[in-house]
């Protein structure tokens, strides 16, 4: 079967850095994406990964390893506007998006 | 980025009413459109899939006689809670892709929270 998983929820001071973790096992493999989602609002685009290496994005990067079925999104510099649910996804060989659970991040003062 | 919306964005309703929540392309054509549900504190469940002038392809659980999609044309899709009863009270996203087939991204609705009293 298809399987995305990251971690459920994580703490962070702000200022500091983040790093959030994404496996998959899926049927095939487009791309993997990142989007970030406030509560009750839609997810928003943040990165897409197709090629192995780090892309990065302001203050946001992230991280493919195809071998190895793993990205991680990387966030600098944290701001309070950033607590918000992380959702990793891949783009399998239909090019549908399986979707992870969400990272819930919490930003501390 | 193309811009997809929605309407209405909330929605309060009777348990045995229907309702119609639209999702439209408003500078793109979107030959694809997906309808996603999301209950608090859990991630997108894809509902269907649907392809302008074909029927909507549902995902395994989802009730099609209760969910009707239509896309009938490259900027519109309408998904139309049937009969609606408390337990269909979610958000509901639709997003949309573009006419070439690898394109990756899709683009996202502001969603429409669904109230069944």
């Amino acid at each position: 079967g298809q399987n995305i998983d990251q971690p459920t929820e994580m703490t962070a001071t702000e200022g500091a850095i983040v790093q959030i973790n994404c496996t998959y096992q899926t049927s095939g493999f487009n791309g993997l994406f990142w989007y970030q989602q406030h509560a009750g609002e839609a997810p928003t685009f943040l990165s897409y990964n197709v090629l192995d290496g780090l892309e990065e994005k302001g203050r946001f990067s992230s991280f493919l390893s195809r071998s190895k079925g793993y990205s991680y999104l990387l966030l600098k510099e944290l701001q309070m506007k950033d607590s918000a649910s992380y959702l990793c996804a891949v783009m399998d060989s239909n090019y549908q998006l399986i979707w992870g659970a969400g990272t819930k991040l919490i930003i501390k003062p | 980025g193309a811009v997809v919306s929605q309407h209405p964005s909330r929605v309060i309703c009777k348990s045995g009413t229907s309702v119609k929540i639209e999702c439209r392309s408003l500078d793109f054509q979107a030959t694809t459109m997906f309808w996603y549900r999301q209950f608090p504190k859990q991630s997108l469940m894809l509902m269907a899939t649907s392809n302008e002038g074909s029927k909507a392809t549902y995902e395994q659980g989802v009730e099609k006689d209760k969910f009707l999609i239509n896309h009938a044309s490259l900027t519109l899709s309408t998904l139309t809670v049937t009969s609606a009863h408390p337990e269909d009270s979610s958000f509901y996203i639709c997003s949309a892709r573009g006419p070439r087939g690898g394109d990756h991204e899709q683009f996202f609705g502001p969603g429409t929270r669904l109230t069944v009293l």
